[in-house]
């Protein structure tokens, strides 16, 4: 049972974009509308920032948007900034009816 | 305000049994439309998701973990519980309580996590 991949980390100023992207296989990311992503900082819980790839929760800001395209979900952050920086998650539904998490990225706003 | 809160021992014997509780406050545990679940998370590393349970008592479980892996619910308490068998130093980590949405297979609410040490 593989995890998704994740790059281990990425980085980014104050004000530009930044892209994590998540691979998976057409089993999980592919197969379903079912992937997340979670926001965690150090020592706390994960926070819920996107799901169904697209859709943010109430109270995210609208700088965090997620796609899809074939086996490879992405998250986006457009206006980085220094309360950015965490460490994100994605996640999907598995055809085993069970849920498979990404490795996690590291972002650091330099 | 719903939130749920992890409770059991801090350090495991390796080969034992790993047995943690997760309350729900606020809310009903039986609130349709919702699993609850236990997601780990060992120092240092990614989320692995473990199990989930419905209030009727509908499971899934991690493929990896389901040969160990026991989750309950308790509905008059609130609470559901989970059971580790035969634990290693693998199983280290910090573990989480959640509440996962039925049909989408994402989690909207999390515990703290509490931290299980496996060693003698």
């Amino acid at each position: 049972q593989s995890a998704l991949t994740q790059p281990a980390s990425v980085s980014g100023s104050p004000g530009q974009s930044i892209t994590i992207s998540c691979t998976g296989t057409t089993s999980d990311v592919g197969g379903y509308n079912y992937v997340s992503w979670y926001q965690q900082y150090p020592g706390k819980a994960p926070k819920l920032i996107i799901y169904d790839v697209t859709n943010r929760p109430s109270g995210v800001s609208d700088r965090f948007s997620g796609s899809k395209s074939g086996n490879t979900a992405s998250l986006t952050i457009s206006g980085l900034q220094a309360e950015d920086e965490a460490d994100y998650y994605c996640s999907s539904k598995r055809s085993d009816s069970s849920v498979v998490f990404g490795g996690g990225t590291k972002l650091t706003v330099l | 305000q719903l939130q749920v809160q992890e409770s059991g021992p801090g350090l495991v014997k390796p080969s034992e049994t790993l047995s943690l509780t997760c309350t729900v406050s606020g809310g009903s545990i039986s609130s349709s439309g919702h699993y609850w679940g236990w997601i780990r998370q060992p120092p240092g590393k990614g989320l692995e998701w473990i199990a989930i349970i419905q209030y009727s008592g509908q499971t899934y479980y991690s493929p990896s973990l389901k040969s160990r892996v026991a989750i309950s619910v308790d509905t008059s308490k609130n609470q559901i519980s989970l059971n580790l068998r035969s634990v290693t130093a693998a199983d280290t980590a910090v573990y989480h309580c959640a509440r996962q949405i039925e049909y989408h297979w994402y989690f909207d609410l999390w515990g703290r996590g509490t931290l299980v040490t496996v060693s003698s």
